[in-house]
């Protein structure tokens, strides 16, 4: 069965510096999406995006996030300079051509800010 | 308001029992229901979508009241694999491209 796939599954980084997170969705899926989870809280939606530029984003996704899809297959969040709230788990989601369709996640990034 | 709420449980039953998991969604313009399973630290997992006239899969059923605003899931003959937090999850219309609205999750923990 087709997976989302994500790396690296845990980064460390220092506070301040950037960090990539990078996710290869289903191959045949149109829309993507990063999600977040604070331990201990629930998912929350970030970013979703269609067409190769950002349909909608949460007042989460701040100037310090972007996304990209830079080939035909990676889609990636950065972070440009990190904070110590930003340690979660992120989550990358695909679905297929429509809207609405049931989500399929990735087994995440467990990003640690020091 | 919270937009999907559910009961934190955690629900504790020993094995082969029936347990059903309730949740309410605030917004009326909610499209699209689905219940989700997340293991302690892994990804949320698809268990079923939820359609308006109920749907089963094999020991799981799961029903939906649009005028209540309720979205329900029973288990049956529970297994010790159906350990796990199970997440309620809406699809707002109109506007929204289909980013999935998390309710925080019921724990269940299913016993020998």
């Amino acid at each position: 069965e087709p997976e989302v796939t994500q790396t690296p599954s845990h980064q460390v980084t220092q506070m301040g510096q950037e960090v990539i997170l990078r996710c290869v969705p289903i191959s045949n899926h149109l829309y993507f999406y990063w999600y977040r989870q604070i331990l201990g809280q629930k998912v929350e939606f970030l970013v979703s995006f269609y067409n190769n530029e950002i349909s909608e984003k949460s007042e989460i996704f701040d100037d310090q996030f972007s996304v990209e899809r830079p080939d035909g297959s990676n889609f990636t969040l950065k972070i440009r300079s990190t904070k110590l709230e930003d340690s979660a788990m992120y989550f990358c989601a695909s679905s297929p051509d429509k809207e609405y369709q049931p989500q399929h996640f990735g087994d995440g990034t467990r990003l640690s800010i020091l | 308001r919270k937009e999907v709420e559910q009961d934190p449980g955690p629900f504790n039953v020993p094995e082969g029992a029936t347990v059903a998991f309730n949740c309410t969604y605030s917004n009326s313009a909610s499209q699209s229901f689905f219940w989700y399973r997340q293991d302690c630290r892994k990804e949320p997992k698809l268990l079923m979508s939820v359609y308006s006239s109920g749907n089963e899969d094999g020991r799981f059923t799961a029903q939906l009241n649009r005028a209540s605003q309720y979205i329900s899931l029973l288990i049956r003959d529970s297994k010790l694999s159906d350990s796990a937090t199970y997440l309620c999850v809406v699809i707002l219309s109109g506007g929204s491209q289909g980013n999935l609205i998390f309710g925080k999750g019921t724990k269940l923990s299913v016993k020998p």
